[in-house]
């Protein structure tokens, strides 16, 4: 069946630093992923979406580039900030309405 | 502008006793409307979805039910609450064009269940 990883559930760096989140999905459909961000207390909000091979897209300084030979999805930004500790959801689209969402991984920023 | 309203914001209920959560999308016409569960820090688990009124899908058995009584309100509801039902309730629309649509999510009910 449909399915999302994501292999680190914490991930603690300094402010300035690079950071890379990794997510691998597997699925017998064309896939739509997404990366939501879920700030403590708040619901999630999108921050960024592809489902073409090998684009890059970007927002907020954050980017994602969907690899489909290798099922990947990683986030990645070049340097954090201590506003980008969250919780960092990537999720497939089955394009049946079903959405499945990966465990989640704990972006900690420290100064 | 769209507006997505759940309630109540919280709940503290008894195990055994019946549940109603509800979720209001104003501004934006017949939209696809999700029901998530998340435990605390954990991740979200998608629940029913609807593209219409009258008609919901169950994605998974939680003991839980759902209902879409009118374009703008979903519906979440169990006769007979579980312990494994506390978390966080999250209500998402997203617009009815396909399935690479960014889904909004309302602010949530957190439910405990004692």
């Amino acid at each position: 069946g449909d399915s999302v990883t994501q292999t680190e559930g914490l991930v603690t760096l300094t402010k300035g630093l690079p950071v890379m989140l990794n997510c691998t999905y597997q699925t017998t459909y064309s896939p739509f992923l997404f990366w939501y961000v879920q700030h403590l207390n708040e619901a999630p909000k999108l921050l960024l979406k592809s489902s073409t091979d090998n684009k890059r897209t970007e927002h907020q300084g954050f980017y994602a580039t969907l690899h489909k030979s290798s099922s990947s999805f990683h986030l990645q930004k070049s340097s954090v900030q201590l506003s980008d500790s969250a919780l960092y959801f990537c999720a497939l689209s089955d394009g049946n309405n079903r959405i499945f969402f990966g465990d989640g991984t704990q972006l900690v920023v420290k100064p | 502008a769209q507006t997505i309203h759940q309630w109540p914001v919280a709940e503290i209920k008894a195990v055994g006793s019946p549940l109603s959560l509800g979720c209001t999308i104003k501004g934006k016409s017949s939209p696809n409307l999700y029901w998530y569960w998340q435990a605390t820090g954990g991740t979200l688990q998608q629940l029913f979805y609807s593209i219409t009124v009258g008609q919901v899908e169950s994605v998974v058995q939680l003991n839980l039910s759902a209902s879409r009584p009118k374009d703008d309100q979903f519906i979440l509801s169990t006769e007979k609450l579980l312990l494994s039902h506390s978390g966080f309730y999250l209500c998402a629309w997203s617009q009815d064009w396909g399935n690479y649509a960014e889904q909004f999510f309302g602010p949530g009910t957190r439910l405990t269940v004692l």
